[in-house]
Protein backbone atom coordinates (compact mmCIF):
# COMPACT_ATOMS: atom_id res chain seq x y z
CA UNK A 1 0.00 0.00 0.00
CA UNK A 2 0.75 4.03 -0.46
CA UNK A 3 2.23 5.79 2.77
CA UNK A 4 -0.20 9.15 2.12
CA UNK A 5 0.40 12.10 4.54
CA UNK A 6 -1.60 15.67 4.81
CA UNK A 7 -0.70 18.65 5.99
CA UNK A 8 -2.30 20.52 8.06
CA UNK A 9 -4.71 17.96 9.96
CA UNK A 10 -6.86 20.49 10.98
CA UNK A 11 -7.57 24.02 11.11
CA UNK A 12 -9.57 26.87 11.81
CA UNK A 13 -9.64 29.94 9.36
CA UNK A 14 -11.52 32.91 9.00
CA UNK A 15 -14.83 33.23 5.98
CA UNK A 16 -13.11 34.95 3.11
CA UNK A 17 -9.90 33.13 3.73
CA UNK A 18 -7.42 30.40 1.67
CA UNK A 19 -6.19 27.12 3.06
CA UNK A 20 -3.77 25.28 1.16
CA UNK A 21 -3.51 21.75 2.01
CA UNK A 22 -0.56 19.70 0.99
CA UNK A 23 -0.28 15.61 0.22
CA UNK A 24 2.64 13.31 -0.16
CA UNK A 25 3.09 10.07 -1.08
CA UNK A 26 6.13 7.69 -0.15
CA UNK A 27 6.26 6.83 -4.35
CA UNK A 28 5.26 7.96 -7.49
CA UNK A 29 1.93 7.21 -8.36
CA UNK A 30 0.37 8.48 -11.35
CA UNK A 31 -2.77 9.18 -10.04
CA UNK A 32 -4.06 11.62 -7.07
CA UNK A 33 -7.23 12.01 -6.00
CA UNK A 34 -8.94 14.78 -3.70
CA UNK A 35 -12.08 14.34 -1.50
CA UNK A 36 -14.38 15.98 0.12
CA UNK A 37 -16.25 14.30 3.37
CA UNK A 38 -18.99 16.87 5.23
CA UNK A 39 -19.43 15.54 8.49
CA UNK A 40 -21.42 12.10 8.95
CA UNK A 41 -21.26 11.77 5.55
CA UNK A 42 -20.12 9.95 2.20
CA UNK A 43 -16.78 10.75 0.76
CA UNK A 44 -17.22 13.31 -2.66
CA UNK A 45 -14.74 13.31 -5.28
CA UNK A 46 -13.97 16.88 -5.69
CA UNK A 47 -11.04 16.37 -8.79
CA UNK A 48 -7.99 13.95 -10.06
CA UNK A 49 -5.08 15.43 -10.11
CA UNK A 50 -3.18 15.27 -12.85
CA UNK A 51 0.68 15.52 -13.09
CA UNK A 52 1.63 18.19 -16.06
CA UNK A 53 -1.67 18.89 -16.96
CA UNK A 54 -4.82 20.26 -15.17
CA UNK A 55 -6.96 18.99 -12.65
CA UNK A 56 -10.02 16.64 -14.08
CA UNK A 57 -12.99 18.29 -11.98
CA UNK A 58 -16.31 16.52 -11.09
CA UNK A 59 -19.70 18.06 -11.33
CA UNK A 60 -20.02 20.92 -8.95
CA UNK A 61 -16.61 21.75 -7.94
CA UNK A 62 -14.35 24.48 -10.33
CA UNK A 63 -10.74 25.22 -10.23
CA UNK A 64 -11.34 28.49 -9.14
CA UNK A 65 -12.84 27.55 -5.42
CA UNK A 66 -10.71 24.45 -5.61
CA UNK A 67 -7.22 25.32 -7.61
CA UNK A 68 -4.49 22.15 -7.71
CA UNK A 69 -1.63 21.56 -8.28
CA UNK A 70 0.68 18.50 -9.08
CA UNK A 71 4.14 19.78 -9.53
CA UNK A 72 5.31 15.89 -9.27
CA UNK A 73 4.48 12.21 -8.92
CA UNK A 74 4.50 12.14 -5.33
CA UNK A 75 2.78 15.57 -4.16
CA UNK A 76 -0.23 17.37 -4.71
CA UNK A 77 -1.89 20.24 -3.37
CA UNK A 78 -5.28 21.86 -2.81
CA UNK A 79 -6.16 25.14 -1.82
CA UNK A 80 -9.47 25.73 -0.63
CA UNK A 81 -10.59 29.31 -1.64
CA UNK A 82 -12.23 32.38 -0.38
CA UNK A 83 -13.78 30.10 2.09
CA UNK A 84 -17.28 29.98 3.68
CA UNK A 85 -18.43 28.04 6.88
CA UNK A 86 -20.05 25.32 4.44
CA UNK A 87 -16.57 24.72 3.38
CA UNK A 88 -16.45 23.19 6.61
CA UNK A 89 -15.34 19.65 5.94
CA UNK A 90 -12.43 17.04 6.15
CA UNK A 91 -11.11 16.96 2.70
CA UNK A 92 -9.10 13.82 1.68
CA UNK A 93 -6.51 13.38 -0.74
CA UNK A 94 -6.30 9.84 -2.14
CA UNK A 95 -3.92 7.68 -4.86
CA UNK A 96 -3.33 4.29 -5.89
CA UNK A 97 -1.34 1.84 -4.92
CA UNK A 98 2.32 0.84 -5.53
CA UNK A 99 0.59 -2.70 -7.37
CA UNK A 100 -2.79 -1.46 -9.03
CA UNK A 101 -3.96 1.42 -10.65
CA UNK A 102 -7.19 0.54 -8.86
CA UNK A 103 -6.76 0.17 -4.88
CA UNK A 104 -6.66 3.84 -3.04
CA UNK A 105 -5.12 4.42 -0.62
CA UNK A 106 -6.00 7.71 1.53
CA UNK A 107 -4.21 10.30 3.63
CA UNK A 108 -5.10 10.90 7.06
CA UNK A 109 -7.39 14.05 6.31
CA UNK A 110 -7.56 17.58 6.87
CA UNK A 111 -10.23 18.85 9.58
CA UNK A 112 -11.47 22.32 8.20
CA UNK A 113 -13.47 24.80 10.29
CA UNK A 114 -14.51 28.04 8.83
CA UNK A 115 -15.79 30.37 11.06
CA UNK B 1 -21.91 8.87 -14.37
CA UNK B 2 -21.95 5.73 -11.36
CA UNK B 3 -24.47 5.71 -8.99
CA UNK B 4 -23.90 3.79 -5.69
CA UNK B 5 -26.61 3.18 -3.30
CA UNK B 6 -25.65 1.27 -0.12
CA UNK B 7 -28.34 -0.31 2.88
CA UNK B 8 -28.51 -0.15 5.59
CA UNK B 9 -27.65 3.18 6.50
CA UNK B 10 -27.11 2.02 10.65
CA UNK B 11 -26.81 -1.75 11.56
CA UNK B 12 -26.67 -3.12 15.16
CA UNK B 13 -25.31 -6.56 15.74
CA UNK B 14 -24.80 -8.02 19.31
CA UNK B 15 -21.15 -9.87 19.46
CA UNK B 16 -20.79 -12.47 17.48
CA UNK B 17 -23.50 -12.33 15.43
CA UNK B 18 -23.20 -11.58 11.59
CA UNK B 19 -23.34 -8.20 9.50
CA UNK B 20 -24.54 -7.98 6.00
CA UNK B 21 -24.13 -4.54 4.24
CA UNK B 22 -25.04 -4.27 0.72
CA UNK B 23 -24.85 -2.53 -2.17
CA UNK B 24 -25.86 -1.45 -5.59
CA UNK B 25 -24.36 -0.03 -8.33
CA UNK B 26 -25.54 1.69 -11.74
CA UNK B 27 -22.85 1.38 -14.46
CA UNK B 28 -22.47 -2.40 -15.96
CA UNK B 29 -18.76 -1.34 -17.00
CA UNK B 30 -17.41 -1.16 -13.61
CA UNK B 31 -14.85 -3.98 -12.81
CA UNK B 32 -13.72 -3.10 -9.38
CA UNK B 33 -15.69 -3.14 -5.93
CA UNK B 34 -13.83 -2.17 -2.80
CA UNK B 35 -14.51 -1.92 0.75
CA UNK B 36 -13.26 1.01 3.28
CA UNK B 37 -14.10 1.03 7.34
CA UNK B 38 -13.69 4.28 8.97
CA UNK B 39 -12.77 4.44 12.26
CA UNK B 40 -13.77 7.96 14.17
CA UNK B 41 -11.48 10.43 13.35
CA UNK B 42 -9.39 8.23 11.15
CA UNK B 43 -9.39 7.38 7.42
CA UNK B 44 -11.07 5.10 5.04
CA UNK B 45 -8.95 1.76 5.64
CA UNK B 46 -9.30 -0.69 2.48
CA UNK B 47 -10.63 -3.93 4.14
CA UNK B 48 -11.44 -6.23 1.50
CA UNK B 49 -12.10 -5.68 -2.32
CA UNK B 50 -13.48 -7.88 -5.87
CA UNK B 51 -12.79 -8.03 -9.48
CA UNK B 52 -15.76 -8.42 -11.47
CA UNK B 53 -14.05 -11.77 -12.73
CA UNK B 54 -14.64 -13.08 -8.70
CA UNK B 55 -18.17 -14.01 -7.45
CA UNK B 56 -16.54 -14.59 -3.81
CA UNK B 57 -13.82 -13.45 -2.19
CA UNK B 58 -13.07 -14.25 1.98
CA UNK B 59 -10.05 -12.87 4.38
CA UNK B 60 -11.08 -14.38 7.53
CA UNK B 61 -13.98 -13.21 8.96
CA UNK B 62 -14.88 -10.87 5.89
CA UNK B 63 -16.48 -11.50 2.97
CA UNK B 64 -18.05 -9.87 -0.19
CA UNK B 65 -19.59 -11.03 -2.90
CA UNK B 66 -20.70 -9.86 -6.22
CA UNK B 67 -23.42 -9.91 -8.39
CA UNK B 68 -22.79 -8.54 -11.63
CA UNK B 69 -26.22 -9.74 -13.73
CA UNK B 70 -27.99 -7.93 -10.91
CA UNK B 71 -25.70 -5.56 -10.46
CA UNK B 72 -25.17 -5.63 -6.42
CA UNK B 73 -22.45 -6.58 -4.29
CA UNK B 74 -22.59 -7.54 -0.43
CA UNK B 75 -19.81 -6.96 2.68
CA UNK B 76 -19.90 -10.08 5.38
CA UNK B 77 -18.65 -9.74 8.57
CA UNK B 78 -18.74 -13.16 10.79
CA UNK B 79 -18.49 -13.42 14.69
CA UNK B 80 -18.63 -9.41 14.84
CA UNK B 81 -16.66 -8.25 17.54
CA UNK B 82 -17.08 -4.63 19.15
CA UNK B 83 -13.80 -2.88 17.20
CA UNK B 84 -15.67 -3.88 13.96
CA UNK B 85 -17.80 -0.87 15.10
CA UNK B 86 -17.35 1.78 12.43
CA UNK B 87 -18.28 3.42 9.28
CA UNK B 88 -18.06 1.04 6.08
CA UNK B 89 -18.36 2.43 2.72
CA UNK B 90 -18.76 0.46 -0.35
CA UNK B 91 -17.49 2.18 -3.67
CA UNK B 92 -17.50 1.38 -7.38
CA UNK B 93 -15.16 2.21 -9.62
CA UNK B 94 -15.80 4.37 -13.24
CA UNK B 95 -14.06 5.86 -15.72
CA UNK B 96 -10.69 6.84 -15.36
CA UNK B 97 -9.76 4.92 -11.71
CA UNK B 98 -12.30 7.17 -9.79
CA UNK B 99 -13.85 5.53 -7.73
CA UNK B 100 -17.95 6.37 -6.69
CA UNK B 101 -18.89 5.60 -2.88
CA UNK B 102 -21.97 4.56 -1.47
CA UNK B 103 -23.78 6.52 1.38
CA UNK B 104 -22.04 4.75 3.85
CA UNK B 105 -23.27 2.27 7.02
CA UNK B 106 -22.87 2.51 10.50
CA UNK B 107 -22.02 -0.79 12.54
CA UNK B 108 -22.40 -1.24 16.11
CA UNK B 109 -21.38 -4.31 17.52
CA UNK B 110 -22.79 -4.57 21.10
CA UNK B 111 -20.92 -6.68 23.54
Amino acid sequence: SAVISQKPSRDICQRGTSLTIQCQVDSQVTMMFWYRQQPGQSLTLIATANQGSEATYESGFVIDKFPISRPNLTFSTLTVSNMSPEDSSIYLCSAHGRASQETQYFGPGTRLLVL
Amino acid sequence: GENVEQHPSTLSVQEGDSAVIKCTYSDSASNYFPWYKQELGKRPQLIIDIRSNVGEKKDQRIAVTLNKTAKHFSLHITETQPEDSAVYFCAADNAGNMLTFGGGTRLMVKP
